[in-house]
């Protein structure tokens, strides 16, 4: 199916570990891109393709990919890091996709 | 330093008529894959439309027909002319530059940087 799945929150305590993921088909065929929102800013993006980070994002943000599913792994998880995180892949006829987005909640 | 500034959102009557504009700096419009994706109030990210550096334009199924990508290689700006607008097109609209890589393990696609986003409200 054309579509890209999130859980819409998750919650983590301050400096623990978070799998953030996203499933799709699309997934089987394109790397997932992932970017962070904060409230009333533009997304920025934290990972892309196999395990990519831009430059500017901490290394304690990492992603994976296994079959149809994409994960954002924060590994020792800070205040600022409370945003909406949203995966981006594409389609079959190469149009955009996005999923629906996670809330991340750091205790 | 490599940035977009988008412009043009305002209050517009159903079935009225807006363009947006995206300034670029840093780099090249022309030279690069450029998108708009919007957001409407508190739900999540939406692509709209791309252009391709060769020009070729697509478009989501929920904007085709009504909505126009274009860019001004002169004035390094990308626009949305957007058309019949429907009070589901409220959303803030941003314009992304995009990555793709192919490689032996598969695509690669990015967005990056994003604008400050312009918000277009559609309401009678």
């Amino acid at each position: 199916s054309s579509e890209l799945t999130q859980d819409p929150a998750v919650s983590v305590a301050l400096g623990q570990t978070v799998r953030i993921t996203c499933q799709g088909d699309s997934l089987r065929s394109y790397y997932a891109s992932w970017y962070q929102q904060k409230p009333g800013q533009a997304p920025v993006l934290v990972i892309y393709g196999k395990n990519n980070r831009p430059s500017g994002i901490p290394d304690r943000f990492s992603g994976s990919s296994s079959g149809n599913t994409a994960s954002l792994t924060i590994t020792g998880a800070q205040a600022e890091d409370e945003a909406d995180y949203y995966c981006n892949s594409r389609d079959s006829s190469g149009n955009h996709l996005f999923g629906g987005g996670t809330k991340l909640t750091v205790l | 330093e490599v940035q977009l500034v988008e412009s043009g959102g305002g209050l517009i009557q159903p079935g009225g008529s807006l363009r947006l504009s995206c300034a670029a700096s840093g780099f090249t419009v022309s030279s690069n894959y450029m998108s708009w994706v919007r957001q409407a109030p508190g739900k999540g990210l939406e692509w709209v439309s791309v252009i391709y550096s060769g020009g070729s334009t697509y478009y989501a199924d929920s904007v085709k027909g009504r909505f126009t990508i274009s860019r001004d290689n002169s004035k390094n700006t990308l626009y949305l002319q957007m058309n019949s607008l429907r009070a589901e097109d409220t959303a803030v609209y941003y314009c992304a530059r995009e990555g793709r890589y192919y490689d032996s393990s598969g695509n690669y696609n990015w967005f990056d940087p994003w604008g400050q986003g312009t918000l277009v409200t559609v309401s009678s």
